[in-house]
């Protein structure tokens, strides 16, 4: 299968740590994407690249937050000092942008549960 | 900014019935795209159908079809011949780069 993925599928952590997850979008997409999901609630994005460069980041990505795409290829996503507030599903897409908004294909998310 | 509304958190349906589900938005753009978004239970998202705006012409995936009015800013989506299969969480998105999505619309389906 070839499709998103994301790694670890589940995260739980203590105040204070710093966690990191991964990303491996579909091998062909230029664009990846960060969203962060609470629970009843739709995703909310978060920072998205066209290939290695970082195009937006949102204003809940506050200064802990940090995310990479060297390459172009996986991404990464770096949360420091991680707070209860931070507890959430991440979620990772990607899409093959040409001059048209396609579709995002998702992976499975990193539920992070902070204690 | 675009935003999003979703106003029914909950519908139910019995299988093999048809139901709608409601979005409106709010942009001040005249060239945007609309998406239907599927997440079932423990499961990742997927689309279901979308909408080019400059298009009149309403999208359809088979049982699945859109009622997209661009001056009233609505998009709803309405599942035929509803199967267990479809209960789910469906997310209504408007696309600028980025999806915004709205709150989301939990469907249970009853045989």
């Amino acid at each position: 299968d070839t499709g998103v993925s994301q790694d670890p599928r589940h995260k739980i952590t203590k105040r204070g740590q710093n966690v990191t997850f991964r990303c491996d979008p579909i091998s062909e997409h230029n664009r990846l994407y960060w969203y962060r999901q609470t629970l009843g609630q739709g995703p909310e994005f978060l920072t998205y690249f066209q290939n290695e460069a970082q195009l937006e980041k949102s204003r809940l990505l506050s200064d802990r937050f940090s995310a990479e795409r060297p390459k172009g290829s996986f991404s990464t996503l770096e949360i420091q000092r991680t707070e209860q507030g931070d507890s959430a599903m991440y979620l990772c897409a990607s899409s093959l942008e040409d001059r048209a908004p396609s579709e995002q294909y998702f992976g499975p998310g990193t539920r992070l549960t902070v204690t | 900014a675009q935003t999003v509304t979703q106003s029914q958190p909950e519908m139910s349906v019995q299988e093999a019935e048809t139901v709608t589900l409601s979005c409106t938005y709010d942009t001040s753009e005249s060239d945007y795209y609309l998406f239907w978004y599927k997440q079932p239970p423990s499961r990742q998202m997927i689309l279901v159908i979308r909408q080019e705006a400059y298009k009149q012409q309403n999208a359809t995936e088979n049982r699945f079809s859109v009622n997209f009015q661009k001056a009233a800013k609505s998009f709803s989506l309405k599942i035929s011949d509803s199967q267990l299969g479809d209960a789910a969480m469906y997310f209504c998105a408007y696309n600028t780069d980025k999806l915004i999505f709205g709150t989301g619309t939990r469907l249970q389906v009853f045989p």
